[in-house]
Formats: structure tokens, C-alpha cells, sequence
């Protein structure tokens, strides 16, 4: 079945600093990729949508310059929490579809828990 | 907008009963999926519908899209401890490549040994 990982799992980091977190597709193509942010008890929130060389299209709310995506390949897209803050502490989810309509499957990544002191 | 709905919000039943979890929808829906968290970890996919009427079976797992497409049930069969998780429902409003999932606020389920 299809994979997708996520890495690192859990990370933590000072206020301040930058994170990257790196969502791939092992066994299959990520046409659209998707970044999810999840507080706790609460539903998944869509932050962006990215579809392989193109800009990420990003959820209303949901701060471009804070959180930089990158899908430069068809199986890696990034997503860098710039100068994180203890409020930007959450469990963050990718997804990768190997197509762009809702016809196709939306496979999930374990996700990545950040925690920013 | 589009918003789901699911009931109950969290369930607490013995091991081997069965149970049921629903998903509305305020609009016709044109895919259902539904997918199982386990605390603290990522999303596992469970099932997709897409016709009215629909269903699917998963191991003890069964889910159902009803005919007017705008509600779907979860139904777990003789539950296990493995069965124990949040299990979210999740859609799209309309087939285009620019809209997006949205989810449920999800069923917390606990099973009782």
C-alpha cells in the first residue's frame, strides 16, 4: 500500500529558531501534497495545499511567511516553521495524493509533534 | 460552507458489543472518507465512499453512505481493544481540483476489557 513518511517524528526547539519538517511519498508519485495542523482534541486543520512545482496555496488564516512549503519534487515537500513560537507547539500532519481531484486516495503521514520552549 | 457533523463525541462500550458512529453533512457530499487516529498519532485511512448508498467493509469495520449522500455511519462489529481510538470522518463538498478535505471533530471510542 502506499507510505507515506514524515521525519523528524517529534522535535523541539527554542523560540525563535526555524524548523523544517519533511513529508515524502515512499512508494508512489505525490501530485498534491497536503499540511494539516491538529490542536489537541480538536479536528484537522488544512493549512496548505501544494501541488509539485507550483506555489502552495495556502488555507485563509494561515501565515505564508511563517510557514514555508515546498514541494520540489514529486515524492518531498517541506514544510519550515520560520522563528517558531510557543504557540506554533502542535502535532503537524502531511498527506499525498496521487491525484488532484477528490476521486483520488489522500494517504497520511504519522505526523510530526512540534514543541517550541 | 460545509460542515460535518459526528455523534456521538465520544463512546465507551464493553468489549464485543457493537456500535455505531454517524457523520452529517450539511451539504451533499461527493466523497466520504473516514480514518482512525490513534491518540497522538497520525491518521490511518479507513474507507472511501462515493456513491449514494454505498458501503464498505473493512475487517469488523462497515460504513455506509446513505442515498441522499449526505450522511454516513461507521459501524464496528463485536469491538476490540484494538478498536479503541478517534475515528474522524472527513469530505469534500464538490469534485474540483481546488477544493479541499474537511473533517469532523471526530468520536473518541474507548473499549472497556
Amino acid at each position: 500500500g502506499a507510505v507515506v513518511s514524515q521525519h523528524p517524528s517529534w522535535v523541539i526547539c527554542k523560540s525563535g529558531t526555524s524548523v523544517k519538517i519533511e513529508c515524502r511519498s515512499l512508494d508512489f508519485q505525490a501530485t498534491t501534497m497536503f499540511w494539516y495542523r491538529q490542536f489537541p482534541k480538536q479536528s484537522l486543520m488544512l493549512m496548505a495545499t501544494s501541488n509539485e512545482g507550483s506555489k502552495a496555496t495556502y488555507e485563509q488564516g494561515v501565515e505564508k511567511d511563517k510557514f514555508l512549503i515546498n514541494h520540489a519534487s514529486l515524492t518531498l515537500s517541506t514544510l519550515t516553521v520560520t522563528s517558531a513560537h510557543p504557540e506554533d507547539s502542535s502535532f503537524y500532519i502531511c498527506s499525498a495524493s496521487p491525484g488532484t481531484s477528490a476521486s483520488y486516495e489522500q494517504y497520511f503521514g504519522p505526523g510530526t509533534r512540534l514543541t517550541v520552549t | 460552507s460545509q460542515e460535518l457533523e459526528q455523534s456521538p463525541q465520544s463512546l465507551i462500550v464493553q468489549e464485543g458489543k457493537n456500535l455505531t458512529i454517524n457523520c452529517t453533512s450539511s451539504k451533499t457530499l461527493y466523497g466520504l472518507y473516514w480514518y482512525k487516529q490513534k491518540y497522538g498519532e497520525g491518521l490511518i485511512f479507513l474507507m472511501m465512499l462515493q456513491k449514494g448508498g454505498e458501503e464498505k467493509s473493512h475487517e469488523k469495520i462497515t460504513a455506509k453512505l446513505d442515498e441522499k449522500k449526505q450522511q454516513s455511519s461507521l459501524h464496528i462489529t463485536a469491538s476490540q481493544p484494538s478498536h479503541a481510538g478517534i475515528y474522524l470522518c472527513g469530505a469534500y463538498a464538490m469534485m474540483n481540483r481546488d477544493d479541499k478535505i474537511i473533517f469532523g471533530k471526530g468520536t473518541r471510542l474507548h473499549i472497556l476489557p
